[in-house]
Order: C-alpha cells, then sequence, then structure tokens
C-alpha cells in the first residue's frame, strides 16, 4: 500500500489560466475527500465522493472548481480561469467506510501559487 | 455552528510532557482527531477518540475529551525534537464526513 499520492506537487500559473490536479487513493478506498489549506489556516472541506457519486459539496466550491472521480478510483480537481486567491495547498484523502474505519488519510498536496 | 479553536503556540523542553488543547461548538461530534504537519509535508493521522470516549491512550499520546465543556486535549509524553509541528484537531459531526479542523497549533520542542 502506496498512501495517497498527487500530482504535481507544485504548480505556477498566471492568473486566468486553467489547472487541473489528479489524486490517486489508497486503493480500495471507496471514500476520496478534496482540502484546501492557506497558510497558517488548516484545511478547509472542499467536497468528497464516495465511489463515482460526489456526496457533498461545500459553498467554498465555486463555479470555477469542479471534482470528478469517473471511475470510483482516481479523482480530478480542476480550477478554471485561475485568480491569485485560488493560491494555496491542495489536499487529497480517502477512506474507508464500508470496513467501519473512520480515518482520512492524506496525501503530501499539490502547492498551487498564481501570479 | 461548527467551529473549531485551538491556541496558536506551545513551546517545550524535550523530555517534558505537552498538552494540545481544543475546544469545538458542535454537540453533534461523532469523532474527533488529531493530526501532525510537518513543514511542507501532508497531514499524518496520529489518533482519534469516538465522541462517546473520554480518553484514548496508544503510547505516548494520551487523548482526553470533555464532552460536556467541548474539550478536547492531546498530551504527549516526553516529548521529543522530532515532535516538532504544527497540530490539528478535527471533527466530523453527524450525517457528514467532512473533517472539520482547527487552526492548528504549533508546537516547538527545544533542548
Amino acid at each position: 500500500d502506496t498512501g495517497v499520492s498527487q500530482d504535481p506537487r507544485h504548480k505556477i500559473t498566471k492568473r486566468g489560466q486553467n489547472v487541473t490536479f489528479r489524486c490517486d487513493p489508497i486503493s480500495e478506498h471507496n471514500r476520496l475527500y478534496w482540502y484546501r489549506q492557506t497558510l497558517g489556516q488548516g484545511p478547509e472541506f472542499l467536497t468528497y465522493f464516495q465511489n463515482e457519486a460526489q456526496l457533498e459539496k461545500s459553498r467554498l466550491l465555486s463555479d470555477r472548481f469542479s471534482a470528478e472521480r469517473p471511475k470510483g478510483s482516481f479523482s480530478t480537481l480542476e480550477i478554471q480561469r485561475t485568480e491569485q486567491g485560488d493560491s494555496a495547498m491542495y489536499l487529497c484523502a480517502s477512506s474507508s467506510r464500508d470496513r467501519g474505519l473512520y480515518e482520512q488519510y492524506f496525501g503530501p498536496g499539490t502547492r498551487l501559487t498564481v501570479t | 455552528g461548527e467551529d473549531v479553536e485551538q491556541s496558536l503556540f506551545l513551546s517545550v523542553r524535550e523530555g517534558d510532557s505537552s498538552v494540545i488543547n481544543c475546544t469545538y461548538t458542535d454537540s453533534s461530534s461523532t469523532y474527533l482527531y488529531w493530526y501532525k504537519q510537518e513543514p511542507g509535508a501532508g497531514l499524518q493521522l496520529l489518533t482519534y477518540i469516538f465522541s462517546n470516549m473520554d480518553m484514548k491512550q496508544d503510547q505516548r499520546l494520551t487523548v482526553l475529551l470533555n464532552k460536556k465543556d467541548k474539550h478536547l486535549s492531546l498530551r504527549i509524553a516526553d516529548t521529543q525534537t522530532g515532535d516538532s509541528a504544527i497540530y490539528f484537531c478535527a471533527e466530523t459531526v453527524y450525517n457528514t464526513d467532512k473533517l472539520i479542523f482547527g487552526t492548528g497549533t504549533r508546537l516547538q520542542v527545544f533542548p
């Protein structure tokens, strides 16, 4: 078990460009979560999936943000028309509620810088 | 509403015990968690406690939960320099899986 992986680890983009991040959860974990962490703050929930279904979305997830998990395995988070306020660390986590476990395991994150 | 608060800093001498405190507002909390974050790294799950428990011990870590006061603490025995990090308290509430995090407590351990 290699843990949750995220790609890329760092992304620098110009304002107005689109970016896409990928998350690969721990194998057989059916739940996948996205969080955003800005400097000096705790992570804030964005959205989560059970298998392919997106179960909950935060108000933080504006129209410019979209997340998918098409086959119930990896997930992508896309930000369109990036703004400087989108600069943050984007964290992915996974868990397996089927086994009655309540632990979310986090990946290393993707640090986005919008210039 | 959902709010989790922590003090910002804690400084302790190596070998002493550290106690990191957290308060939360939502009475429908189901699980409460402690995560550790080292510089430039992701979040490492340290331990968690179900809301109907009042204590959990795991090696050097002791979690105490006072549900009446909505207060959670993490005690680290024999604190080492490798324990220097930011510690986040988090909760999940009834009917949702999302974690609600505090702002984190930066623990500094000096020799």
